[in-house]
């Protein structure tokens, strides 16, 4: 069975940084390429950043870039998201996606439960 | 950035009708268009990619059709667990881009 747990959401003061973790499970982690979707409270779904397979390709959405960095660990099942120079208008529930196939087009068959990062003075 | 433009916003429809989602992109997408369902409090969940393929496990009343920049989803007899928030997302260009979502809600 497919598992995605995101980890490491909370609060975070504006300008400050979180790390979100991702433990996979239940598939061959290394063959699929993963995102970040988010989700602000009462609105609607945002990507925010995907990394290849093996981790030579990523990208991101424009809100993001230059502040959020999305990695993984394939010896450790993990996907990651280190988040800097935090704005308010970052608060919402992260997931973490798995894509359908070992190679593009990028669909989305699981997703995490969501980790909710809130940040806030 | 392809916009992805949902309606109706909300569709409210009585169990045992025929509800019809749309989805227009702002420039083609090709066939690379998916549906997810969303519940509240619940993480999206894959219902078609591909524009027209059912993903694993979802019923037979869901169907979706379209390609280029007009997209249309069907739940052909909607059940009481059908009533969610849908959105469709393209995943031809970068950056990758959801509609806005359509609410289904008990007429």
């Amino acid at each position: 069975e497919v598992q995605l747990l995101e980890s490491g959401g909370g609060l975070a003061q504006p300008g400050g940084s979180l790390r979100l973790s991702c433990a996979a499970s239940g598939f061959t982690f290394s063959s699929y390429a993963m995102s970040w979707v988010r989700q602000a409270p009462g609105k609607g779904l945002e990507w925010v950043s995907l990394i290849g397979d093996n981790g030579d390709f990523t990208n991101y959405a424009d809100s993001v870039k230059g502040r959020f960095t999305i990695s993984r660990d394939n010896s450790r099942d993990t996907l990651y998201l280190q988040m800097n120079s935090l704005r308010a208008e970052d608060t919402a529930v992260y997931y973490c996606t798995k894509d359908l196939n070992g190679y593009p087009p990028h669909f989305f068959d699981y997703w995490g439960q969501g980790s909710l990062v809130t940040v806030s003075s | 950035e392809i916009v992805m433009t949902q309606s109706p916003a909300t569709l409210s429809v009585s169990p045992g009708e025929r509800a019809t989602l749309s989805c227009r992109a702002s420039q083609s997408v090709s066939s690379n268009l998916a549906w997810y369902q969303q519940k509240p409090g619940q993480a999206p969940r894959l219902l078609i990619y591909g524009a027209s393929t059912r993903a694993t496990g979802i019923p037979a009343r869901f169907s979706a059709s379209g390609s280029g920049t007009e997209f249309t989803l069907t739940i052909s007899s909607l059940q009481s667990e059908d009533f969610a928030v849908y959105y469709c997302q393209q995943v031809s260009h970068w950056p990758l881009t959801f509609g806005g979502g359509t609410k289904v809600e008990i007429k």
